[in-house]
């Protein structure tokens, strides 16, 4: 069964810190790794998607991958309360399925 | 605009008695797919397609049934629904081919499912 595990949380942070949201993935032929936002009772929106080696920033979000770990992470820099929301980790292979993880519940206190 | 709808929003049903959830999308997109997302267990896939006449199953496929008759449409059919299928449903599509950046998911806004 390939797996994207994910921290349950909830991962509190306060106003202005950096939030830091790790995700493993046990499916070594994965290409593509996403990162989607979802508000409770809402649908989940894409923040970013990554798939080189490396870091990659798009305004106060940077999304790293390490294939060789088989690790992803999102830090979100100067966290607002508007980023609390549950953060799904989705990992895509050369197939056309993409799992997703459980979700990390993150709450920024103002 | 660009989106993906899903009809009901919300449905209460019985056991036994058949249901469809419909799935349109408008961004002439070829991959579709249809999730289950229940607490603690994050989103499972139940069926995509990839294209017109092409489908297959996810991880959760039991108890359920699709189709692609047109690219813009991917109906789940449950032909006798159980308390088990309890859950929020998610469709979602993506172009589907091509570089990285077109296997990203746009989703429908949900639809609550209870079966008594």
């Amino acid at each position: 069964q390939k797996e994207v595990e994910q921290n349950s949380g909830p991962l509190s942070v306060p106003e202005g810190a950096i939030a830091s949201l790790n995700c493993t993935y046990s499916d070594r032929g994965s290409q593509s790794f996403f990162w989607y936002r979802q508000y409770s009772g809402k649908s989940p929106e894409l923040i970013m998607f990554i798939y080189s080696n490396g870091d990659k920033e798009d305004g106060r979000f940077t999304a790293q991958l390490n294939k060789a770990s088989q690790y992803v992470s999102l830090l979100i820099r100067d966290s607002q309360p508007s980023d609390s929301a549950t953060y799904l980790c989705a990992a895509r292979a050369g197939g056309f399925k993409t799992i997703f993880g459980a979700g990390t519940r993150l709450f920024v206190k103002a | 605009e660009a989106q993906v709808t899903q009809n009901p929003r919300y449905l209460i049903t019985v056991t036994g008695k058949k249901l469809t959830v419909t799935c349109s999308q408008n961004m002439n997109h070829e991959y579709m797919s249809w999730y289950r997302q229940d607490p603690g267990l994050g989103l499972r896939q139940i069926y995509y397609s990839m294209n017109v006449e092409v489908t297959d199953k996810g991880d959760v496929p039991e108890g359920y049934k699709v189709s692609r008759k047109e690219k813009r449409n991917f109906p789940l059919i449950l032909e006798s629904p159980s308390p088990n299928q309890t859950s929020l449903y998610f469709c979602a599509s993506s172009f589907g081919t091509g570089g990285s950046g077109a296997n990203v998911l746009t989703f429908g806004a949900g639809s609550r499912l209870t079966v008594l």
